[in-house]
């Protein structure tokens, strides 16, 4: 059964940072593109952020460009998000979800449970 | 003008059909894209239903019910959702996604209510 487990949400101050974590099972990690896709409270999907399977290809939305790093790491079957210079409207659950091809393009299907990260001082 | 715009709400009886759209803005080439759709229930996350491109070339979710289908409709430059046979368990949230110039895009949601 594939699995997604996400981890590293909290509380951060503006300004600050957090890395988000997504431990990957029943399914060849290194095989596939991830994503992480946001959910304001209360809000609609954003997608926020793309990585291909071997990790040489990225892909990020216009709003965290310059401030969120997407990586893998397909030795330890994890992806990750180091979200730097946060800010109030960052503020969402975070979901990481599996592509099915090595690159982003498709859909996402599964979807992990998600991380909550408030962004407040 | 939003990339992709879907109704934000939906009624509809127990039994019947509901049909939600989702349409591209004026300009994006529907015949172009495929289409995926998503459920999401309260305090879950999205659940992938199926994505559709074409009659010919389209694709159902593991353990999605053929109840849900998917098409497009041309004149409306729209993908289409149609479950039919509604449930109570079909009340939720629907989303619709495109892959746009490498990125991605999301509608704003439909709330289906079943009533």
């Amino acid at each position: 059964e594939v699995q997604l487990v996400e981890s590293g949400g909290g509380l951060v101050q503006p300004g600050g940072s957090l890395r988000l974590s997504c431990a990957a099972s029943g399914f060849t990690f290194s095989s596939y593109a991830m994503s992480w896709v946001r959910q304001a409270p209360g809000k609609g999907l954003e997608w926020v952020s793309a990585i291909s399977s071997s990790g040489g290809s990225t892909y990020y939305t216009d709003s965290v460009k310059g401030r969120f790093t997407i990586s893998r790491d397909n030795s330890k079957n994890t992806l990750y998000l180091q979200m730097n210079s946060l800010r109030a409207e960052d503020t969402a659950v975070y979901y990481c979800a599996k592509s099915a091809g090595s690159n982003p393009f498709y859909e996402f299907d599964p979807w992990g449970q998600g991380t909550l990260v408030t962004v407040s001082s | 003008q939003p990339v992709l715009t879907q109704p934000t709400s939906l009624s509809a009886s127990p039994g019947a059909s509901a049909r939600l759209t989702c349409t591209l803005r004026s300009g994006i080439n529907l015949g172009s894209y495929r289409i995926f759709w998503y459920q999401q229930k309260p305090e879950s996350p999205p659940r992938y239903l199926l994505g559709y491109y074409s009659d010919s070339n389209k694709h159902q979710g593991s353990g999605v019910p053929s109840r849900f289908s998917g098409s497009k409709d041309a004149s409306s430059n729209a993908g289409i959702l149609v479950i039919s046979g509604l449930q109570s368990e079909d009340e939720a949230d629907y989303y619709c996604m495109i892959w746009h110039s490498s990125a991605v895009v999301f509608g704003g949601g439909t709330k289906l209510t079943v009533l």
